[in-house]
């Protein structure tokens, strides 16, 4: 089955730089990419996502970039705030509406 | 905006007691699914639940485990004798057709 790993798993950045988080994924079917932000005492909530028939894809201050052939995805979140401190899972799943395959999640800390 | 709602926000039971776990959809889904988050790690897919039978499980999802849509609008998940182990988040999502999930705040569930 599908497995999804994810770099780093603890961040810590200065309000106003930006933050880069990593994942890999191993099943080549693979083809939609959501990225989950989870806040303390909160469920996953999607911030954005992408599909492999796009590179790249963005949202005001956050962007993901996808290598379908590397099997590679990241998250870049620029300019970043302290209400950017949260939890972020990357996710691997054949279709958007399959299960949720969740990678180990990292934490962001955005010292003001 | 329409959201998926649980209760209760934290269960505490015996060891060996039955519990269930409510989930309110967002009402015009079709699609629900529970998850599981033990404290530290990811989050693992549990079940997922379509036209009032189960889609998919896991290897978690042992015979101990059972969902039911009781209503037109209540998801529950039951464990019918509680472990240790049983000790963890457990997340309700729930999509329309061709959508996303989104997921509930979770139940922070607490065995003695």
């Amino acid at each position: 089955g599908e497995n999804v790993e994810q770099h780093p798993s603890t961040l810590s950045v200065q309000e106003g730089d930006s933050a880069v988080i990593k994942c890999t994924y191993s099943d080549s079917a693979s083809n939609y990419f959501p990225w989950y932000k989870q806040e303390l005492g909160k469920g996953p909530q999607l911030i954005i996502d992408i599909r492999s028939n796009v590179g790249e894809k963005k949202d005001q201050r956050i962007a993901v970039t996808l290598n379908k052939t590397a099997k590679h995805f990241s998250l870049h979140i620029t300019e970043t705030q302290p209400e950017d401190s949260a939890v972020y899972f990357c996710a691997a799943l054949k279709t958007s509406y399959d299960k949720v395959i969740f990678g180990p999640g990292t934490s962001l800390s955005v010292i003001p | 905006e329409p959201e998926v709602t649980q209760t209760p926000s934290h269960q505490v039971t015996q060891m060996g007691q039955e519990v269930i776990l409510r989930c309110v959809p967002i009402s015009n889904h079709l699609y629900f699914y529970w998850y599981r988050q033990i404290l530290g790690q990811k989050v693992e897919f549990l079940v997922s639940f379509y036209n009032n039978e189960i889609s998919e499980k896991s290897e978690i999802f042992d015979d101990q485990f059972s969902v039911e849509r009781p209503d037109g609008s209540n998801f529950t998940l039951k464990i019918r004798s509680t472990k240790l182990e049983d000790s963890a988040m457990y997340f309700c999502a729930s999509r329309g057709r061709d959508q996303p999930q989104h997921f509930g705040d979770g139940t922070r569930l607490s065995i003695l």
